[in-house]
């Protein structure tokens, strides 16, 4: 069946430094890729996605790219903040059944002054 | 524009007591969920429907958990008896039909049962 997974966390990074986290999936077919964060306190919220193969997905600083030949969707930025402080969830959504997402276990970001 | 609203925020209940949760979707949005989100794991989808119709709850431990969506808005999620593995955030979202790439979530209710 589906699944997505995630490198283990927590991260801890300090501010500025170059952030990557790992998300690899398992689908049939031609799924969406996305990434939700999970502020402390808060919803989760959609931080950028992807539908296609080659599609490069960014927002608020955050990029990744749909990777079909490496079943890969990984997430990146350049200089993290404190406030990118939160838990990132990857995800796909198989759009043959039914449009339900598919999350991986989550990674926690801590970003240290 | 109203995000997706839960209530309660919290709860705390005994094991074999029953609870209910109740969502109101974005406005216009046919397609509601639920998702279990336990501790240290990712949201995994207990029921989904469109409008007043379930499309997807092959995940719903339907013995105990029940679920419905009156007049196709708002949704209420019940849990009876429960559970102590029941602890976790349950989730709502919604988005404008199944096939659409965004939903949007609550900020959830979290129930510890003891």
């Amino acid at each position: 069946g589906n699944s997505v997974t995630q490198m283990e966390g927590p991260v801890t990074l300090s501010e500025e430094a170059f952030l990557t986290i790992n998300c690899t999936y398992t689908a049939t077919g031609y799924p969406s890729l996305f990434w939700y964060v999970q502020y402390p306190g808060e919803g989760l919220q959609l931080l950028l996605k992807a539908t296609k193969a080659d599609d490069k997905g960014s927002n608020k600083g955050f990029e990744a790219t749909y990777r079909k030949e490496t079943t890969s969707f990984h997430l990146e930025k350049g200089s993290v903040q404190v406030s990118d402080s939160a838990v990132y969830f990857c995800a796909l959504s198989d759009r043959r059944n039914t449009g339900k997402l598919i999350f991986g276990q989550g990674t926690t970001l801590q970003v240290k002054p | 524009e109203a995000g997706v609203a839960q209530s309660p925020r919290y709860k705390i209940i005994e094991k074999r007591q029953s609870v209910a949760f109740w969502c109101n979707p974005i406005s216009g949005h046919a397609t509601l969920y639920w998702y279990q989100q336990i501790l240290g794991q990712g949201p995994k989808l207990l029921i989904q429907f469109q409008n007043n119709g379930v499309v997807d709850d092959s995940q719903l431990p339907k013995d105990r958990f029940s679920a419905e969506r009156l007049k196709g808005v708002d949704s209420t999620l019940k849990i009876q008896p429960a559970k102590l593995e029941d602890s976790a955030v349950y989730l709502c979202a919604s988005s404008l039909e199944d096939r659409v790439t965004e939903a949007f979530f609550g900020q959830g209710t979290r129930l510890t049962v003891v």
